[in-house]
Parts: C-alpha cells; sequence; structure tokens
C-alpha cells in the first residue's frame, strides 16, 4: 500500500489560511470517517491535531480544522502563526487494524 | 494523561536484530493499543504494527510481516517491538504510539513515546 498523497510543502504568510490535502483512495480515506492529522516540530514527537476527520483535542487551537470530501481530506489552518511551522502528516484507516500515513507537508510561515 | 516511556538508542550490526520497548504510565494499558511507527532521517512516519494487550493480539504492516514482532506484558505494562534482519535502511527513529481502543479499528494517536533511535551500520 503506497503512502497517502500530500504535497511535499505549502507555505503562507502570517494571517492568511492554508490547505493541505491528503488523498487516498476508496478503501481508506473514502471508506472511513478516520482520518487523523498530526504535527511534528523538527525533532520533536508528533502531536495529535485533528482527529476522525474533524474534530479537534482538547488544546488545541480552533485554527486547525479539517474535513473530507470523498477520497480526499484536508487541514485547514487559519490565521497562520510562526508556531505552525511545522511538517504535518495526515493518517488513514484502511481497514483490517491498519493505517497509512500520507508523506508529509513541509508548511513554512513566511 | 498516558506516558509513553521508550529505550535507549541502539546501534546494531545488519543482519541482527534489536528489541524496543515502551513502558506506559498513567492510564489503564489494558484499554488502549499500542502502535509502532518509524521515521527514517528527513523522511516520513510509517505504520509498522499495533497489538492489543489485553487481548494478546498483534496485526502487522504487510511491508514488515515476517520481520517484526510485536508483544506486550501486561504485568508491566510494557509493549516491546522487535526488528529482525536488519538492514542500513532500518536507520530510524521508532516511536510507540496509543489509540483507545475500539475493537480492531484504529482511531487516532493520541499519546507518543519520545523515540528511539536505531541506527544500523556495519
Amino acid at each position: 500500500q503506497s503512502a497517502l498523497t500530500q504535497p511535499a510543502s505549502v507555505s503562507g504568510s502570517p494571517g492568511q489560511s492554508i490547505t493541505i490535502s491528503c488523498t487516498g483512495t476508496s478503501s481508506d480515506v473514502g471508506s472511513y470517517n478516520l482520518v487523523s492529522w498530526y504535527q511534528q516540530h523538527p525533532g520533536k514527537v508528533p502531536k495529535l491535531m485533528i482527529y476522525e476527520g474533524s474534530k479537534r483535542p482538547s488544546g488545541v487551537s480552533n485554527r486547525f480544522s479539517g474535513s473530507k470530501s470523498g477520497n480526499t481530506a484536508s487541514l485547514t489552518i487559519s490565521g497562520l502563526q510562526a508556531e505552525d511551522e511545522a511538517d504535518y502528516y495526515c493518517c488513514s484507516y484502511e481497514g483490517s487494524s491498519s493505517v497509512i500515513f500520507g508523506g508529509g507537508t513541509k508548511l513554512t510561515v513566511l | 494523561q498516558v506516558q509513553l516511556v521508550q529505550s535507549g538508542a541502539e546501534v546494531k550490526k545488519p543482519g541482527s536484530s534489536v528489541k524496543v520497548s515502551c513502558k506506559a504510565s498513567g492510564g489503564t494499558f489494558n484499554t488502549y493499543g499500542i502502535s509502532w511507527v518509524r521515521q527514517a532521517p528527513g523522511q516520513g512516519l510509517e505504520w509498522m504494527g499495533r497489538i492489543i494487550p489485553i487481548l494478546d493480539i498483534a496485526n502487522y504492516a504487510q511491508k514488515f510481516q515476517g520481520r517484526v514482532t510485536i508483544t506486550a506484558d501486561t504485568s508491566t505494562s510494557t509493549a516491546y517491538m522487535e526488528l529482525s534482519s536488519l538492514r542500513s535502511q532500518d536507520t530510524a527513529v521508532y516511536y510507540c504510539a496509543r489509540d483507545l481502543l475500539s475493537g480492531a479499528v484504529i482511531k487516532y494517536f493520541d499519546d507518543w513515546g519520545q523515540g528511539t533511535l536505531v541506527t544500523v551500520s556495519s
């Protein structure tokens, strides 16, 4: 199974909004509402930002939101801040007690 | 809040095996699954497999079938990941990550270990 497809990089200026896409197939993203998103700063542990497609864990800013359409999930960050600069990974359940990650997207805040 | 504490860095020879541990504190070990996720230098996250400790049932990503073994000791709330026939491409940071049990389904990972660097070099 190949990784979910994410853009290698996205960028935006402080205060702007950006969206990171995560494209899978009808066997993973399209079949389950179980996409999660993780933020990873350099040298740090991944942090859960969105789960079950659009839910935010306690403590995560409401500037982060998630959605899905067909086989593509999306993470939107509004009101970009310098501390949002990080790598972002999507992850989807794909059945048979397995998950698959996206290749990751490097977000640069200009 | 559950804390996952992993064993220290390892340096291994090609062809050998490595076993990494992940000890949980806080929460109830039997109410969640433990997955192992690795990250090669400069690369993305890769899911390797998962165990449900209370059932002692493990399943693995196809890529690692036959080469990885995930086990758990409920008496010490510790999960283990053993990877055999190591090659240089296995050099990576290995993370354990917790998911709240929802049957066989893995919904998301809400707690992660600090990571263990495994270096494979002759």
